[in-house]
């Protein structure tokens, strides 16, 4: 069984401070991690993904995410926020075993907000 | 097309009345996948489908929710018996392997159930 835990319904910065989003997770296997973001009226987006290879991963728009294996998380970091990351954001954890080995488990989701 | 299709794009039903979504997912993908983002809530798995294997269906709120994939290609989702807690955005998504690749999403159904 998996299951993901994003820790924060709803963030608000301000435009050029830092952005961090908080994901923990459980698997039974060794999971693949991802964080998706959806703007309002359009489809989800792939910002990142960790799948065992190096702990800090890099994704587009400048976001990137730590694995930590002792700390069960996965959190989402940005130096400086734009006003065009404002969106919902999505922590998802894959990998659960035998038939079900592509199935996605999705956090609750984040919502962040970003103030001029 | 380039991307995952879904169509309708907007559905407004009566409750008690079927429904049936469609999803055409990315050619050569051989995972497909059903979620539901109800109003408030994260996204919910409700079925995958991987190549000829047999679909993992245990997201699949009630026995009114059905899904078939023809040809490995276009799938569609059947609600019976539509009721108002069914209203929901119905995601589609393909990936080339289902092995927690990168998923292509469509822009979904919105269901509305007066």
């Amino acid at each position: 069984a998996q299951s993901v835990t994003q820790l924060d319904s709803h963030v608000s910065v301000s435009e050029g401070t830092p952005v961090l989003l908080r994901c923990n997770y459980s698997s039974s296997y060794s999971p693949s991690l991802f964080w998706y973001v959806q703007h309002p009226n359009k489809g989800l987006q792939l910002l990142l993904k960790y799948t065992s290879a190096a702990t800090l991963v890099k994704g587009i728009n400048g976001f990137e995410a730590e694995f930590k294996k002792s700390e069960t998380s996965f959190h989402l970091t940005k130096p400086s926020a734009h006003m065009s990351d404002a969106a919902e954001y999505f922590c998802v954890v894959s990998g659960g075993g035998g038939t079900s080995y592509g199935k996605l488990t999705f956090g609750q989701g984040t919502i962040l907000t970003v103030h001029p | 097309g380039a991307g995952v299709s879904q169509s309708p794009s907007n559905k407004v039903t009566e409750k008690g009345k079927d429904v049936e979504l469609r999803c055409d997912p990315i050619s050569g993908h051989t995972a497909l996948y059903w979620y539901r983002q109800s109003l408030g809530q994260g996204l919910e798995f409700l079925i995958y489908f991987q190549g000829n294997s047999a679909p993992d269906k245990s997201g699949l709120p009630s026995d009114r929710f059905s899904a078939e994939r023809t040809g490995g290609s276009v799938s569609t989702l059947t609600i019976q018996r539509t009721q108002q807690e069914d209203s929901a955005v119905y995601l589609c998504a393909s990936s080339f392997t289902g092995g927690g690749e990168k998923l292509f999403f469509g822009s979904g159904t919105q269901l509305s159930v007066l």
